[in-house]
């Protein structure tokens, strides 16, 4: 059964840092590629960054490209998400996801974590 | 960056009932387009890819059609698990977008 669960989130003051993590199991990890898709409170889903599945390639949305990088273990069959400089727009559910084999939509998702920036 | 718009916001629909979702991509995507269920306090389920392919585990009650800038997600007869928020999805090209919802609630 594949299983994502991811775990980082919390409280930080603008201008703060999280690095979110998600532990991945059911599956052969290195052969996915990952991504994170946040959704902010009431609102709707918003993809944030996708990585291949050796890691060689990365990609973020425009709005938290130079603040956000997402980066992965496969020794350790988990994928992070560093974020820098955190805004109270940041605020939102992140969720982990595994982006179907060759494609860009996701099977499978974790059950998130949030992230509140506020001081 | 391609702009996916849902229509309606709402929809209103008594169980057993069928109903039919929208979804306009600004640009084609041809079929690199999926359909996602959130309920609440929970991650989106994966229910159509491919514009028409169920995901696995999907009832045959959810269909999916339509290819470059018009799609649809029909529930032949709502059941009352399937009362949700409906998202679309391109994956044409990057940005990958969602659009913005549509709440399918209980007449």
């Amino acid at each position: 059964e594949v299983q994502l669960l991811e775990t980082g989130g919390g409280l930080v003051q603008p201008g703060g840092s999280l690095r979110l993590s998600c532990a991945a199991s059911g599956f052969t990890f290195s052969t996915y590629a990952m991504t994170w898709v946040r959704q902010a409170p009431g609102k709707g889903l918003e993809w944030v960054s996708s990585i291949s599945s050796s890691g060689g390639g990365a990609t973020h949305a425009e709005s938290v490209k130079g603040r956000f990088t997402i980066s992965r273990d496969n020794s350790k069959n988990t994928l992070f998400l560093q974020m820098n400089s955190l805004r109270a727009e940041d605020t939102a559910v992140y969720y982990c996801a595994q982006s179907a084999t060759g494609w860009w939509f996701f099977d499978y998702w974790g059950q998130g974590t949030l992230v509140t920036v506020s001081s | 960056e391609i702009v996916m718009t849902q229509s309606p916001a709402t929809l209103s629909v008594s169980p057993g009932e069928r109903a039919t979702l929208s979804c306009r991509a600004s640009q084609s995507v041809s079929s690199n387009f999926a359909w996602y269920q959130q309920k609440p306090g929970q991650a989106p389920r994966l229910l159509i890819y491919g514009a028409s392919t169920r995901a696995a585990g999907i009832p045959a009650r959810f269909s999916g059609s339509g290819s470059g800038t018009e799609f649809t997600l029909t529930i032949s007869s709502l059941q009352s698990e399937d009362f949700a928020v409906y998202y679309c999805q391109q994956y044409s090209n990057w940005p990958l977008t969602f659009g913005g919802g549509t709440k399918v609630e209980i007449k």
